[in-house]
């Protein structure tokens, strides 16, 4: 069965420093890719989202993921990071020619100090 | 364009009882998913409807059913609660429906919990 893997349930950064988020799926047949983030008390925002089009996907608040399939990552980064994107941050894969339904990782929590 | 509604925000229930959640889908979507999010943990999925009808289940026991009505808005309805069932409940409506990989937008969630 798919799964996803995120590395790091809690990295913590300075405020203008990079933001590396590690993810990696299991599936031989690359599959849809998603980043969601959740901030406390709220639902998932999409940040960004990769289908088979450019292997580098940007998204908003300037993150952005590069799929890489020899390595079965798609790991998020910011070049510099603001306090507020303090969050949570799922990765999540959906397996094509599947529902669509959306198995996530367990998260990581993105702490930014001033 | 409204985004995705549930309703209730938050809710308190005891061991045994049922419970009813609701989730209006964002506007032009058709169909709905299902996310249960325990503490500290991944969203994992429950089910998906498309027109009406479930289009796919997650590793979730019977007592887990759902609707989904002919204005694609839908219930999440558990029956028989358990402790563990004390979770976030996320919806979350996309465009399409078998097969496809529109991207799903997620409701705030309503917050259970079981005692």
């Amino acid at each position: 069965a798919q799964s996803v893997t995120q590395l790091g349930s809690h990295v913590s950064v300075s405020e203008g420093a990079l933001v590396l988020l590690r993810c990696n799926y299991s599936s031989s047949v690359p599959p849809y890719l998603f980043w969601y983030v959740q901030y406390p008390n709220q639902g998932l925002q999409l940040l960004l989202k990769y289908t088979s089009a450019a292997t580098l996907v940007k998204g908003i608040n300037g993150f952005e993921a590069e799929f890489k399939k020899s390595e079965t990552s798609f790991h998020l980064t910011k070049p510099s990071a603001h306090m507020s994107d303090a969050a949570e941050y799922f990765c999540a894969v959906s397996d094509r020619g599947s529902q669509g339904n959306l198995i996530f990782g367990k998260g990581t929590k993105l702490s930014v100090k001033p | 364009e409204t985004g995705v509604t549930q309703s209730p925000t938050h809710l308190i229930k005891t061991r045994g009882q049922q419970v009813t959640l609701r989730c209006s889908s964002q506007s032009g979507h058709n169909t709905v998913s299902w996310y249960q999010q325990a503490l500290g943990q991944g969203p994992q999925f429950i089910f998906q409807y498309y027109r009406e009808e479930e289009n796919g289940r997650g590793n979730f026991p019977p007592r887990f059913s759902g609707l989904q009505f002919p204005n694609y808005s839908s219930e999440l309805n558990v029956n028989a609660l358990e402790l563990d069932d004390s979770a976030l409940y996320l919806c979350a409506s996309s465009r399409g429906g078998a097969g496809t990989q529109e991207t799903q937008y997620f409701g705030p969630g309503t917050r259970l919990l079981v005692l």
